[in-house]
């Protein structure tokens, strides 16, 4: 089984609507993060977790909400979805006692908006 | 501020030939630095660290990078490349302080590798 999971793979939908994206790890780590890929942009963090009581915003939070359920779950918003958030949106955790931030990325969830 | 730059975004080498993909970092802190490989529709994967140990550092499917601290560097080659290589490959930067519990990654833009046979 995938040490992180992400749900769900691909999602239409359509300008306006809330969705919400999925992430669980079984990898014991504190740490998470919530990634968007745009083809030559590489990867942008859109808020990351260094604990359940630990939330903080990357580069490019506007328009987006998250939320650290557990250690093992942390789940991403699109209050009102717009087409300029169609892109692949990637997890990934990390562990705070192997000192290097080596980060472990899930298989992503493609998002299109109408 | 920590920041990568990967030059090329696009490479394209033969089957056989060297594979040479180019990182350049900035860092407040000396740097953790990282190669991630993206294959189609699946997400990244760790192919090799630095963490201050050898410069040069040994990754999976025979990739290596070396850290040049005095050019900023930290390429990837592979002497020989493989059908199977053709990815996207990304450098990343952490800024964590040595000793500190805080820091995150910094990505490059990517840089889309093409293995003709």
């Amino acid at each position: 089984d995938a040490d992180v999971t992400q749900t769900p793979r691909n999602r239409i939908t359509k300008t306006g609507k809330r969705i919400m994206l999925e992430c669980s790890q079984t990898k014991g780590h504190d740490r998470m993060y919530w990634y968007r890929q745009d083809p030559g942009l590489g990867l942008r963090l859109i808020y990351y977790s260094f604990d359940v009581k630990d939330i903080n915003k990357g580069e490019i939070s506007d328009g987006y909400s998250v939320s650290r359920q557990a250690q093992a779950k942390f789940s991403l918003s699109l209050e009102s979805a717009i087409p300029n958030q169609t892109a692949l949106y990637f997890c990934a955790t990390s562990d705070t006692g192997t000192a290097t931030d080596t980060q472990y990325f899930g298989p992503g969830t493609r998002l299109t908006v109408l | 501020a920590q920041s990568v730059t990967q030059l090329g975004s696009h490479v394209s080498v033969s089957e056989g030939a060297l594979v040479l993909l180019r990182c350049n970092y900035s860092s407040s802190v000396p740097p953790y630095l990282f190669w991630y490989v993206q294959y189609p529709n699946q997400g990244l994967q760790l192919l090799l660290k630095y963490t201050s140990a050898a410069t040069l550092v040994k990754g999976i499917n025979g990739f290596e990078a070396e850290f040049k601290k005095s050019e900023t560097s930290f390429h990837l080659t592979k002497p020989s490349a493989h059908m199977s290589d053709a990815a996207e490959y990304f450098c990343a930067v952490s800024d964590r302080p040595r000793g500190s519990t805080l820091g995150r990654l910094y990505f490059g833009r990517g840089t889309q590798l093409t293995v003709w046979p």
